[in-house]
């Protein structure tokens, strides 16, 4: 079956670290893959967006890579801050229908 | 400001009492979405639409409803509420499907007791 796999553990990190965040699929072939954060309570905030060609992209201080051979992405976020704690999420554009699947998120907790 | 409204922000009902839960965007966006968020389960899809009067099943669509008349308005209509539709739900758009991040509203929290 078709899933999204994100580490159910909370990532916590000292500040001024870089967070990096995992999001592994299996049995997709997406075209595109984004990135969300989520506060509690609130609605999910688009962050980036990476297409299947493309390797890498950055957003100031976020970088999103993305291996269509290994099937993984990978979220850092460079010279973490406490503001920076929340739950991030990857979501893949599942077929022609264009569903957005969600992974179940990661929390990550950026300690002062 | 561009923004994805939802209202209520916070509903109780009881068990077979239809309700709505409105969205709308003033972003002039041709796709819109409903999706559920239940711990453990993460954000699952109720129903899309990719433009006026083009609606879809997503991946829960059993006990709802929706249509979209106008392109700013995708509302989700519960005919009759049970308690295992309690969740937070969020309406999103985007400009066009795939290729741009989705715009999400601030949710809806309904209990159905």
């Amino acid at each position: 079956s078709q899933k999204i796999e994100q580490n159910s553990e909370a990532l916590n990190i000292q500040e001024g670290k870089t967070a990096t965040l995992t999001c592994n699929y299996t049995n997709y072939s997406p075209a595109y893959l984004q990135w969300y954060r989520q506060d509690p309570g609130r609605g999910p905030v688009f962050l980036l967006l990476i297409r299947e060609n493309e390797k890498e992209k950055r957003k100031e201080r976020l970088k999103v890579t993305f291996d269509t051979t290994l099937k993984q992405s990978l979220f850092h976020i460079t010279a973490s801050q406490p503001a920076d704690s929340a739950t991030y999420l990857c979501a893949l554009v599942r077929d022609s229908s264009y569903k957005l699947i969600f992974g179940s998120g990661t929390r990550l907790l950026v300690r002062p | 400001e561009a923004q994805v409204t939802q209202n209520p922000r916070y509903l109780i009902t009881v068990t077979g009492k239809k309700l709505t839960v409105t969205c709308s965007q003033n972003m002039n966006h041709e796709y819109m979405s409903w999706y559920r968020q239940d711990p453990g389960l993460g954000l699952r899809q109720i129903y899309y639409s990719m433009n006026v009067e083009v609606t879809d099943k997503g991946d829960v669509p059993e006990g709802y409803k929706v249509s979209r008349k106008e392109k700013r308005n995708f509302p989700l209509i519960l005919e009759s509420p049970s308690p295992n539709q309690t969740s937070l739900y969020f309406c999103a758009s985007s400009l066009l499907a795939g290729d741009y991040g989705y715009t999400f509203g601030s949710g809806t929290r309904l209990t159905v007791v």
